[in-house]
């Protein structure tokens, strides 16, 4: 089946420091690639969509300096938290869609982020 | 209100039972319904999906859309311990301004008690 990864599964960092999250396809073309986070026993919240070779489109409310996305290739999608603060401690979750059909997507294992 | 509204549970059913989980939506134009399943601490897996009103089976999963109601289901027969998970409904409107954004229910937490 379509296997998606995420690098690193957990990460604990100083607050005002930039943390990098890696999401990769590992069987597939990822055509798109999105961004959700999820608070503990809350839903997924999608932060942003990301398509391979262009700029990503981020969700209402979602800072995208703050955020940044950077999908440079068919397997590949970064999310790089900027200078972290408490608040951006969550479980940051990247799925990926490509050829496998259309809307279905593919989510990794996810990234627990804290930030002290 | 909420697109989406599911029922968090948690729902506790014995093992070898039937799970009946259900969301219901507001916005009719929704085209793609997918379950997940996530265990905790983990991405969620996608179990089944579907664009028509009806039923779909896959081994012990049943999918059912009604989109008169604006309701859909899954239900897990011969349920087992290890199905002991949150599910989660998730939605699309499948358009071009939207696509690929799924709307998620809040996720309904079963326990499969030996």
């Amino acid at each position: 089946g379509a296997v998606v990864s995420q690098h690193p599964s957990w990460v604990i960092c100083k607050s005002g420091t930039s943390v990098k999250i890696e999401c990769r396809s590992l069987d597939f073309q990822a055509t798109t690639m999105f961004w959700y986070r999820q608070f503990p026993k809350q839903s997924l919240m999608l932060m942003a969509t990301s398509n391979e070779g262009s700029k990503a489109t981020y969700e209402q409310g979602v800072e995208k300096d703050k955020f940044l996305i950077n999908h440079a290739s068919l397997t590949l999608s970064t999310l790089t938290v900027t200078s972290a603060h408490p608040e951006d401690s969550s479980f940051y979750i990247c799925s990926a869609s490509g050829n496998r059909g259309a809307d279905t997507q593919y989510f990794g294992p996810g990234t627990r982020l804290t930030v002290l | 209100q909420k697109e989406v509204e599911q029922d968090p549970g948690p729902l506790s059913v014995p093992e070898g039972a039937i799970v009946s989980l259900n969301c219901t939506y507001s916005n009719s134009a929704f085209q793609y319904f997918m379950w997940y399943r996530q265990y905790s601490r983990k991405g969620p897996e996608l179990l089944m999906y579907t664009y028509s009103s009806g039923n779909k089976e896959d081994g012990r999963f049943t999918a059912q859309v009604d989109k008169s109601s604006k309701y859909i289901s899954l239900f897990i027969r011969d349920s087992q311990p290890s199905d002991s998970a949150t599910y989660l409904c998730a939605m699309s409107l499948m358009t071009t301004d939207s696509w690929g954004k799924l709307q998620f229910g809040a996720g309904t937490q079963v326990v499969v008690t030996p």
